[in-house]
């Protein structure tokens, strides 16, 4: 089946640091990935997404390259605002047989960011 | 309204009960999902309805769980005889139509907690 692993978190950083959150996955075939963010009180947003192997998917400053060898997507950012406090979550959408569009989540990073 | 609404907020039941969690999507969308997220984990599929049908309730977890959407647009999952290991916040997410991929818009989530 498909699978989702994330760093374990939290991660505390502070303001203008580099940020990496590690995501790797389990699927068959060739699933699109995404990066979700929760803020506080929030619903989750799309962050950013890929499609395709070597797409790389970049929104508000993040990146994340879809790497098929290693079956990687890692967010990162060069350098973090307060703002960016927030839970992260990598899923995937695998579109074998009648997935329907549902996604797979990752368990979540906690990101904080101290000024 | 311009985004997916969840009703309640906050849900606290005694063991036992039987809760209703709603929720309104944007409105045309055709596609409609519910998730369950518990607590430090990553959300979960329970259900997935295309306009008034439910075409995979794979993730549903037991019979206790019951999920309709009659209109073909606000939907109800209704848990009845809730346990504990019902705690959890409940997301709902619509998507415009019924492709295989469509960036899924989330509600801010229903929490519910069972004493």
């Amino acid at each position: 089946g498909n699978s989702v692993t994330q760093m374990e978190g939290p991660v505390t950083l502070s303001e203008e640091a580099f940020l990496t959150i590690n995501c790797t996955y389990t699927a068959t075939g060739y699933p699109s990935l995404f990066w979700y963010v929760q803020y506080p009180g929030e619903g989750l947003q799309l962050l950013l997404k890929a499609t395709k192997a070597d797409d790389k998917g970049s929104n508000k400053g993040f990146e994340a390259t879809y790497r098929k060898e290693t079956t990687s997507f890692h967010l990162e950012k060069g350098s973090v605002q307060v703002s960016d406090s927030a839970v992260y979550f990598c899923a995937l959408y695998n579109a074998g047989g009648t997935s329907y569009g549902k996604l797979t989540f990752g368990q979540g990073t906690i990101l904080t960011v101290h000024p | 309204g311009a985004g997916v609404s969840q009703s309640p907020r906050y849900k606290v039941a005694k063991r036992g009960q039987d809760v209703a969690l709603r929720c309104d999507p944007i409105s045309g969308h055709v596609s409609l999902f519910w998730y369950q997220q518990a607590l430090g984990q990553g959300p979960e599929f329970l259900t997935y309805f295309q306009n008034e049908a439910q075409l995979d309730k794979s993730g549903l977890p037991s019979d206790r769980f019951f999920a309709e959407r009659p209109e073909g647009s606000v939907s109800t999952l209704k848990i009845q005889r809730t346990q504990q290991e019902d705690s959890a916040v409940y997301l709902c997410a619509s998507t415009e139509t019924e492709l295989s991929y469509n960036e899924q818009f989330f509600g801010p989530g229903t929490r519910l907690t069972v004493l």
